[in-house]
């Protein structure tokens, strides 16, 4: 399995426009995770699906931020209108959940994202 | 609320010594525990999983053990190599009580091993 995938890499853009990150999580694994990495903030949550359903969006920090998961290989997570204190580094991560293997609920990052908003 | 704390947050050693990263954890409820590695640029890489009903876990050179009613888990890496340096993190869930699948990580220590 290739691993989790996420696209863009990098993404520049100015404050104001509308940005979208994509994942692609491991084949076969329920949960989706898109967390998001800062300096000051460390590691955070914004959001986890089950099984493509939004579960817990306990930590998306405002209605700027939106995500979906159409089906169970993509999800994607938007923010608009963007804004510079959104820059940071956004990672997807997958697991097969809560399961009587243990190590099925390994969490898998992708390589993130690193949005820079100008 | 789960908070995650690890200490030291940075920490430099010369190659070849054994060292000790350390995390502690507010709420001892817990249902597992990982100890991820994060390389500079790149994502987490889960190292090991520990099941709150275990006292430890090996993967080659490194050891992990967990101590749940001090809210206390170890990472242990023997025979440091200048490879093994990155920021290493811990993150706890709380099982199924906690009514969610959230785990809660602390900020890492990173970690220089010098040649």
């Amino acid at each position: 399995d290739a691993g989790v995938i996420q696209s863009p890499r990098h993404e520049v853009t100015e404050m104001g426009q509308e940005v979208t990150l994509r994942c692609k999580p491991i084949s076969g694994h329920d949960y989706l995770f898109w967390y998001r990495q800062t300096m000051m903030r460390g590691l955070e949550l914004l959001i986890y699906f089950n099984n493509n359903v939004p579960i817990d969006d306990s930590g998306m920090p405002e209605d700027r931020f939106s995500a979906k998961m159409p089906n169970a290989s993509f999800s994607t997570l938007k923010i608009q209108p963007s804004e510079p204190r959104d820059s940071a580094v956004y990672f997807c991560a997958s697991s097969a959940g809560p399961s009587i293997r243990p190590t099925n609920e390994k969490l898998f990052f992708g390589s993130g994202t690193q949005l820079s908003v100008l | 609320k789960q908070e995650v704390t690890q200490i030291p947050a940075a920490l430099s050693v010369p190659e070849g010594e054994n060292l000790v990263l350390n995390c502690s954890f507010t709420d001892s409820a817990i249902y597992n525990l990982q100890w991820f590695r994060q390389d500079p640029g790149k994502g987490l890489t889960s190292l090991l999983l520990i099941q709150s009903s275990q006292r430890e876990q090996t993967s080659g050179r490194l050891n992990a053990s967990l101590d749940k009613s001090s809210g206390r888990s170890t990472l242990y890496i023997a025979a440091s190599q200048p490879g093994d340096s990155a920021t290493y993190l811990c993150a706890v869930w709380g099982g199924h009580t906690s009514g969610t699948y959230k785990y809660i990580f602390g900020t890492g220590t990173r970690l220089k091993v010098l040649a």
